[in-house]
């Protein structure tokens, strides 16, 4: 039972584009979601996260939009750079599963120059 | 440095062995959860302990145990080693309980290759 997708196993954009990366959940008690970022042969690093009692939450370059719904959410990079290519999971927590994260399967986003 | 130590970075071992992974959690986190990361999967929780106590459980196999320690460090121990048991298996911390806002904080990982 996966509770939380990440459809798009990957994303190529160009420098200095928006990059829009998407998770979808089940769960509707899951009331906080994070976004991780993770570079290879290193550990997955936390980001960004929203409450589900917002649709938005900015941090510089980077927005995550909720829209609960549609059960959706989004992660907004602008302006893009070559050192955001990574792979990016999104996760959520809430509920019964409150303790734990529940993650995506991941989107590998490559930013070319 | 996130501050979660995860040693041995890479194991090489065969079919039917045993093995010990252990994580020192960042100083003044009292929680230590565990993650197996298997090739093109997303990341699969294992099981959560609080203060020396389990406090959730995911989808653990009966062959794989941990136990987190008085001074804190978890051992999340496999045993009876199949093929499919070649993942990445990540150990993260975190201050409290229930990580809604921060999430928690990972380490670089063990890679585990059964051979």
């Amino acid at each position: 039972d996966q509770q939380v997708k990440q459809n798009s196993p990957s994303l190529s954009v160009q420098e200095g584009r928006i990059s829009i990366l998407n998770c979808d959940y089940t769960n509707s008690m899951f009331d906080y979601f994070l976004w991780y970022k993770k570079y290879p042969a290193e550990g997955p690093t936390f980001l960004i996260s929203i409450s589900s009692i917002k649709d938005k939450n900015e941090d510089g370059r980077f927005t995550v939009f909720l829209n609960k719904s549609a059960k959706h959410l989004s992660l907004h990079i602008v302006p893009s750079q070559p050192g955001d290519s990574a792979v990016y999971f999104c996760a959520a927590t809430g509920g019964t599963s409150y303790g734990k994260l529940t993650f995506g399967q991941g989107t590998i986003l490559t930013v070319h120059p | 440095d996130s501050g979660v130590t995860q040693t041995p970075k890479h194991l090489i071992t065969a079919t039917g062995q045993r093995v010990t992974l252990r994580c020192s959690p960042r100083s003044g986190d009292l929680s230590v959860y565990w993650y197996q990361q298997s090739l093109d999967q997303g990341l699969q929780f294992l099981i959560q302990y609080y203060n020396g106590e389990e406090r959730a459980k995911g989808n653990i196999l009966e062959r794989f145990s941990a136990q987190q320690f008085p001074d804190l460090h978890s051992e999340l121990n496999l045993s009876s080693l199949e093929l499919g048991d070649s993942a990445l298996y990540f150990c993260a911390s975190s201050v409290g309980r229930l990580q809604g806002k921060y999430g928690y904080t990972f380490g670089s990982g063990t890679r585990l290759t059964v051979v």
